[in-house]
């Protein structure tokens, strides 16, 4: 069975600091996508950043990069120079080559000014 | 017990034609969504209802028309269908309020437009 462990339910960084989310997963697949989905008030699931398994290098899109372990299956998530607009709940899921999707029940992120 | 079901998982059909997806969950959620997948593997929203009330409306060509007869339920109807609407599109539900907003999706259904 696929699962994903978020362990941190609620974060704090001071802006402008960096902070890293956590995230551990489980999966009998070899060949899977991970995923950090941002979720605003509005609640709709916004894409953060994407990691193909079999692709070594962390993915890395502005001030969000992601540390991949692949061998400790650990998928961590680093926000540098945090801005109050960062603030929501983060979500890790891990998608496998049939699209069954499983995500992590969320970090809610607090940015404080 | 499945949380959230979608019918059909599989859909192919020719260009042109008219066609609809089942979304139903058993959760008592008063909040469901659409998502398509692209080719890229993410989820993009699509729409939102709450209690039956459109609420997000993403930048979607109006082809594409939900419909949410009750709360449990958001189908997804597509007219004159076009290549491009291959994909693979998720439903999903979530209960607001509370600490988690976590949201529960469907198995997805695959779309193949010929």
């Amino acid at each position: 069975a696929q699962t994903v462990t978020q362990s941190q339910p609620e974060m704090s960084v001071q802006e402008a600091e960096t902070v890293t989310l956590s995230c551990t997963y489980d999966t009998s697949e070899s060949d899977y996508y991970l995923f950090w989905y941002k979720q605003p008030p509005s609640r709709q699931m916004i894409l953060v950043i994407r990691q193909e398994a079999y692709k070594q290098q962390n993915a890395t899109e502005n001030r969000f990069s992601v540390n991949f372990q692949k061998a400790a299956k650990s998928f961590s998530l680093k926000i540098s120079d945090s801005q109050l607009g960062d603030a929501a709940m983060y979500f890790c899921a891990c998608m496998n080559r049939d699209d069954k999707i499983i995500f992590g029940k969320g970090t809610r992120l607090h940015i404080l000014p | 017990d499945t949380a959230v079901s979608q019918t059909p998982k599989y859909l192919v059909t020719q260009m042109g034609n008219d066609k609809s997806i089942k979304c139903e969950q058993n959760l008592g959620h008063d909040t469901m969504y659409w998502y398509k997948q692209d080719s890229k593997k993410f989820l993009k929203i699509m729409f939102s209802y709450n209690n039956k009330e459109l609420i997000i409306n993403e930048t979607v060509p109006n082809r594409f028309s939900p419909k949410s007869p009750d709360k449990a339920h958001l189908n997804l109807h597509i007219n004159s269908l076009e290549l491009g609407d291959s994909a693979v599109y998720f439903c999903a539900s979530s209960q607001p309020g509370g600490v988690y907003n976590e949201q529960f999706f469907g198995p997805g259904t695959r779309l193949t437009v010929l």
